[in-house]
């Protein structure tokens, strides 16, 4: 069985530009998560989504949104990119989003904003 | 202050020894506990929850202890592929969000 995927895997983009991350969970599983991993660290939570609902959000500021499609699909819109922004997304998959469920995580997204 | 912490490393330590992780959590209504490994450049992946009965796993126990809000991992008979980050991890009351600590990196030598 494929396991969460996501797309692109490297992205560079320009200070004050938009960038769009993709998800695939992994079939079955209705809940996507995103985290955003900066180098040295450990990773950090944006959002949670289960049955297309925002179920949580962390820290971050409005530049950041993201939605969920009918299919469980994810999509992590930033707008506005700032240097600081560059780091490694992650999307994470579970069934149903409970609190004891395990997180399946996907290979990344780099993004590198000059 | 952190909400995870961990000692980041490195520990350096020969094939077959012991290595022991330690992480403290300061949220005291933190309900579950996972130690995820992080091979370099890749995704996390989870190496096993956390109870605090312990549990164990092969060459890996883990140990939860509420009362003093830590987590340790203990590895026996450390093997060249364990290298990589062990990242300590702890949820959040509400809703599923991990709350990681910065990771410990393990690196076993010959």
């Amino acid at each position: 069985d494929a396991g969460v995927t996501q797309s692109p895997t490297h992205l560079i983009k320009t200070r004050g530009q938009h960038v769009t991350l993709r998800c695939s969970p992994i079939s079955g599983h209705k809940s996507v998560s995103w985290y955003q991993q900066v180098l040295g660290q450990g990773p950090q939570f944006i959002f949670q989504y289960y049955e297309k609902e925002e179920r949580g959000r962390g820290n971050f500021p409005d530049r950041f949104s993201a939605r969920q499609f009918p299919n469980y699909s994810s999509e992590l819109n930033v707008n506005a990119l700032l240097l600081g922004d560059s780091a490694l997304y992650l999307c994470a998959s579970s069934l149903a989003g409970g609190l004891g469920e395990t997180q399946y995580f996907g290979p990344g997204t780099r993004l590198l904003v000059l | 202050r952190k909400e995870v912490e961990q000692d980041p490393g490195p520990f350096n330590v020969p094939e077959g020894a012991t290595v022991a992780f330690n992480c403290t959590y300061s949220n005291s209504a933190s309900q579950s506990f996972f130690w995820y490994r992080q091979d370099c450049r890749k995704e996390p992946k989870l190496l096993m929850s956390v109870y605090s009965s312990g549990n164990e796993d092969g060459r890996f126990t883990a140990q939860l202890n509420r009362a003093s809000q830590y987590i340790s991992l203990l590895i026996r008979d450390s093997k060249l592929s364990d290298s990589a980050t062990y990242l300590c991890v702890v949820t959040s009351t509400g809703f599923q969000k991990l709350v990681f600590g910065t990771g410990t990196r393990l690196l076993v030598s010959p």
